[in-house]
């Protein structure tokens, strides 16, 4: 079993719509989780980072992480042509870990 | 958020030369870096853990001798890919750590990735 599981898709949603991105994980031991929006041939762009359990809201970005399910998830409200990226969840234990990532999830925003 | 560089955008050199990738985190100090390299549609495969002062640490399957990393100081490290060839074409990205701690009690873990180099190799 991997130690990080994200479906890597594409997904393609039409403009407005929610989407819905999740990692599962195997690590109990994570407790820094992040989210990355990555362009074509561009480097990775933090977007949300949890620390632990819970939610956490910025604008039109909403990170979530249930650490007894070992699940996190993205959703992007009113999404927009320019959310069309692939999507990097990413988590760490701490200390010297490194990061584990998923796949990626690539999404399409339809205008 | 902080921000980190990396220079080339992109290089194209001939089999067997070496090149040299810079990368600097503008706004803050990094006693920890971390190399990558990405293929197309394919997730980062890190490559090495470079702490500044220190010897870097290489993944299983990374060849030392060939990938040399350099971490002069707290703002740069350096990638060469010795004797290049097509094989190493690649997109090459770096991050660097930031661990803080808020006043509040909350820790902060995380990656923040350059632009990165895509390197084409003739």
């Amino acid at each position: 079993q991997k130690e990080v599981e994200q479906d890597p898709g594409p997904l393609s949603v039409p403009e407005g719509a929610i989407v819905s991105l999740n990692c599962t994980y195997s690590n109990s031991a994570f407790q820094y989780f992040m989210w990355y929006r990555q362009y074509s041939r561009k480097g990775p762009e933090l977007l949300m980072y949890t620390y632990s359990s819970g939610n956490k809201e910025d604008g039109r970005f909403t990170a979530q992480v249930d650490k007894s399910s070992k699940y996190i998830s993205l959703f992007i409200r009113d999404s927009q042509p320019s959310d069309s990226a692939t999507y990097l969840c990413a988590m760490s234990a701490g200390g010297n870990n490194r990061l584990a990532f998923g796949k990626g999830n690539q999404v399409v925003v339809i205008p | 958020g902080a921000v980190v560089s990396q220079h080339p955008s992109w290089v194209i050199c001939k089999s067997g030369t070496s090149v040299k990738i810079e990368c600097r985190s503008l706004d803050f100090q990094a006693t920890t870096m971390f190399w990558y390299r990405q293929f197309p549609k394919q997730s980062l495969m890190l490559m090495a853990t470079s702490n500044e002062g220190s010897k870097a640490t290489y993944e299983q399957g990374v060849e030392k001798d060939k990938f040399l990393i350099n971490h002069a100081s707290l703002t740069l490290s350096t990638l060469t890919v010795t004797s290049a060839h097509p094989e190493d074409s690649s997109f090459y990205i770096c991050s660097a750590r930031v661990f803080k701690k808020t006043s509040g009690g909350e820790t902060t873990d995380t990656q923040y990735f350059g632009p990165g180099t895509r390197l084409t190799v003739l």
